[in-house]
């Protein structure tokens, strides 16, 4: 099982500042990652795909980059609605992990 | 619109059984693969299971041992959990979603709003 780690477990971030919330595989999972936002109460929402590609209607503050085992997920300028945890997830070869959740929390 | 709604959840005693359902509307339910999450009290996301579109690729987290049984039923655009000899740490919010791409496993594009199922006795 490919097991997936985040970095840091909290972050602490001014509204307007850049966010970067990084995440590694246990091994290559190529570019077969993807983040995910939730919001206490609600169900996950799917931001980034492929690494890299943005899911329909998310703002383009969100980014996605990496391949291999090492990615980031970068919020450009944090906006008041971005507060909320964040989870990476692979699904390489038939399987499917999550990492353990990054919180984004108001500095 | 694409819609997810589970149902099925509720309070079973620890060593008993429990089905879970997903009724899906807004795409072409035999399209795409489906899979099963949970979320425990206050923790994060833990993928349960998936199935492909046919059924023909089916897959569950290690955790499971062989306890939890997943089926679909293209005919009535349904997703099914059967939960088996139930323990207290399966407590948590299952929720159903959608995978991205059509007859693949991927990320998970689409969610439903979560049924809880506690264990306890």
């Amino acid at each position: 099982e490919i097991v997936m780690t985040q970095s840091p477990a909290t972050l602490s971030v001014s509204p307007g500042e850049r966010a970067i919330v990084s995440c590694r595989a246990s091994q290559s999972v190529s570019n077969n990652l993807a983040w995910y936002q939730q919001k206490p109460g609600q169900a996950p929402r799917l931001l980034i795909y492929g690494a890299s590609t943005r899911a329909t209607g998310i703002p383009v503050r969100f980014s996605g980059s990496g391949s291999g085992t090492d990615f980031t997920l970068t919020i450009s300028s944090l906006q008041s609605e971005d507060f909320a945890v964040y989870y990476c997830q692979q699904y390489d070869n038939g399987g499917i992990t999550f990492g353990p959740g990054t919180k984004v929390d108001i500095k | 619109e694409v819609q997810l709604v589970e149902s099925g959840g509720g309070l079973v005693q620890p060593g008993r059984s429990l089905g879970l359902s997903c009724v899906a509307s807004g795409f072409t339910f035999d399209d795409y693969a489906l899979h099963w999450v949970r979320q425990a009290p206050g923790k994060g996301l833990e993928w349960v299971s998936g199935i492909d579109w046919n059924s023909g690729s089916i897959g569950y987290a290690d955790s499971l041992k062989g306890r939890f049984i997943i089926s679909r039923d293209n005919t009535k655009s349904s997703l099914y959990l059967q939960m088996n000899r139930l323990r207290p740490e399966d407590t948590a919010l299952y929720y159903c979603a959608r995978g991205g791409a059509a007859g693949t496993w991927d990320y998970l594009a689409y969610w439903g709003q979560g049924i809880l199922v506690t264990v306890s006795s």
